[in-house]
């Protein structure tokens, strides 16, 4: 069974810094593109960025560019997103996201989100 | 970035009824599209994608159609379990990007 666990969320000042991790089993993480999508507090999908399996072509939105990092280790089967700098507007649960391996782009399986706040 | 814009954003409706909803791309984006649902408190779940073609184990009920801009998700006929939230995504390009998502609700 594909489960994608988030951890490292939680409440954190205007300008400071948090990294979220993402543990992965039930399938061969290192063949499989991974992103970021987040969802602030009743508003729609916002994906964030993509990492490549291999982890050579990376891809950001431009709201996190210069301020977030992707990474990821496959031999600990783990996602991780290093954010920087952080703003009220990052408010949101973070997903960990799985490509689909027929169709590159598409969302196949989620993890259940950690949540971030960003507040003084 | 490649805007989406769903219509309605709100749709009531009763179970058994044919439920349509609108997603059109800001340019033209082939058949690079996929629409998920979500139900409050959880993860979206992947219904179709290339446009029409539908994930496997989701109900045959749901179908999806459109090519270019203008695109549609039909539920034929509405369950209990269908109230949610749906949402377009293109993966034309980067940034990928979701529509505004489009609530059905109980009528």
């Amino acid at each position: 069974e594909v489960q994608l666990v988030e951890s490292g969320g939680g409440l954190v000042q205007p300008g400071g810094s948090l990294r979220l991790s993402c543990a992965a089993s039930g399938f061969t993480f290192s063949s499989y593109e991974m992103n970021w999508v987040r969802q602030a507090p009743g508003k729609g999908l916002e994906w964030v960025s993509y990492i490549s399996s291999s982890g050579s072509t990376i891809y950001y939105a431009d709201s996190v560019k210069g301020r977030f990092t992707i990474s990821r280790d496959n031999a600990k089967n783990s996602l991780y997103l290093q954010m920087n700098s952080l703003r009220a507007e990052d408010t949101a649960v973070y997903y960990c996201a799985r490509d689909f391996s027929m169709v590159r782009g598409v969302i196949d399986y989620w993890g259940q989100g950690t949540l971030v706040t960003v507040s003084s | 970035a490649i805007r989406m814009t769903q219509s309605p954003s709100l749709l009531s409706a009763s179970t058994g009824d044919r439920v349509t909803i609108t997603c059109r791309a800001s340019q033209g984006i082939s058949s690079y599209l996929a629409w998920y649902q979500q139900k409050p408190g959880k993860a979206p779940k992947l219904l179709i994608y290339a446009a029409s073609t539908l994930q496997s184990g989701v109900p045959s009920r749901f179908s999806g159609s459109g090519s270019g801009t203008d695109f549609t998700l039909t539920i034929s006929c509405l369950q209990s379990e269908d109230f949610a939230t749906y949402y377009c995504q293109q993966y034309y390009s980067y940034p990928r990007t979701f529509g505004q998502g489009t609530k059905v609700e109980i009528k």
